[in-house]
Order: C-alpha cells, then structure tokens, then sequence
C-alpha cells in the first residue's frame, strides 16, 4: 500500500517551455501533498506544499508563478514549470501525506533537463 | 547550525557487516522520526517510522531513537549488496495539515561483496 506515481519520468524541453508534472496517489486519498527539488548528491530541498481545494504554499525563495501547483483532486497534484530554463534542471520529487500516521511517501522522482 | 545532522559519509563496509547510521537534531519539538532508502536516481523509500522514543525493529533494520540526547540510529544488521544506497533521517514535529519534514543530508552506503 502507500503506493505514490509521477509523470513523466524524465522530461527534456526546450528553454522558454513549461512541462507539467504529475503526482499521483494510487491506493490511498492525500489531502497534502510536498514538491521537492533535489540536486545532485544533496538532499531534498522541500518547495512547495499542495492541499487540496486551497492555494499552495511555498517555502521562502520559491517563485510561485514559476512553479504552479495544482491539488484539484485527493489523489493527484501537478507541478508545472513555466518558462523553464537550464537552470530549472534538477529531479523534481513529490510525496503523499498518510492522513493519521503522518508519515509521507514518495514519488519515484521525475528528472527535468532545460535545453 | 543545522535542524538536522548527518554524517554524508560516504560509508563503504564489507557483506555481512553491521551498518550504523546516525543523526543529531536540535529541535527538541521532533516527535516522529523517519529513515528513507533512496537509490540512485530514484524517489526515497520509507524504511522505517517511529514515534517518540524507543526502538523499533523490522526484519535486519532496527530504528533507535534517544529523544533526551537528540540522536537517532539505524542499524542494518547481515548487510546486502543491494543495500547500497542514501541513506536519509527525517523528522517532523506534528502530523496534522502543514505538516513538514526535516532531513538530513543523507549518509552514501557501499556493501562490497
């Protein structure tokens, strides 16, 4: 169980582009859900959290309007990138949160490469 | 001072041997206590899960947690090439709406056969 998905897996686009990401949970309803950026051999750096039916909130130095987040549904958020540029490349990560427990579980990770 | 420490290693131990990670906080506030596995390339695997102090145990992985020292512990016991891995502690202070996580840099496991 916990089962978390996203798609793609690996997107490259061209600079001035947005790509959508979606998180997908499979076998349980999260009203949150976290975007997490992470840079090579580092760790995870949180942006933004998702609840569903209201705005999302972002950490400090997160650009909303580059990075738009979407919980229209208990099981799926998107994070699209707008006007994406080289320097947006990383491997973008959600996660679920496990109402009650209070643990998340995470997406296998999607890796953004900016042309 | 970091939230959050932990050693980034990397750490490289024979098959067979006992793995100790470890992790210091200084928010004395943390009350549920987590270990990811994430392999290359790939999302964190939650691994281990603990509320308050104590232990837990789950097959060769045994999760400690010293709430009075602010220091928290994963053993793998009868290590396995395919443990080889990041290793990542994360924390979090409450459960209910904008609940958060705190982690650690993340210790690079090597088991060489």
């Amino acid at each position: 169980g916990a089962v978390v998905s996203q798609h793609p897996s690996r997107v490259i686009c061209k600079s001035g582009t947005s790509v959508k990401i979606e998180c997908r949970s499979l076998d349980f309803q999260a009203t949150t859900m976290f975007w997490y950026r992470q840079f090579p051999k580092q760790s995870l750096m949180l942006m933004a959290t998702s609840n569903e039916g209201s705005k999302a909130t972002y950490e400090q130095g997160v650009e909303k309007d580059k990075f738009l987040i979407n919980h229209a549904s208990l099981t799926l958020s998107t994070l699209t990138v707008t006007s994406a540029h080289p320097e947006d490349s990383s491997f973008y990560i959600c996660s679920a949160l496990l109402a009650g427990v209070g643990t998340q579980y995470f997406g296998p990770g999607t890796r953004l490469l900016v042309l | 001072q970091k939230e959050v420490e932990q050693d980034p290693g990397p750490l490289s131990v024979p098959e067979g041997a006992i793995v100790s990670l470890n992790c210091t906080y200084s928010n004395s506030a943390f009350q549920y206590f987590m270990w990811y596995r994430q392999y290359s390339r790939k999302g964190p695997e939650l691994l281990m899960y603990t509320y308050s102090s104590g232990n837990k145990e789950d097959g060769r992985f045994t999760a400690q947690v010293d709430k009075s020292s602010k220091y928290i512990s994963l053993f793998i016991r009868d290590s396995q090439p395919s443990d080889s891995a990041t290793y990542l502690c994360a924390m979090s202070d409450y459960i209910q709406g904008a609940q958060k996580l705190v982690f650690g840099q993340g210790t690079r496991l090597t088991i060489n056969p």
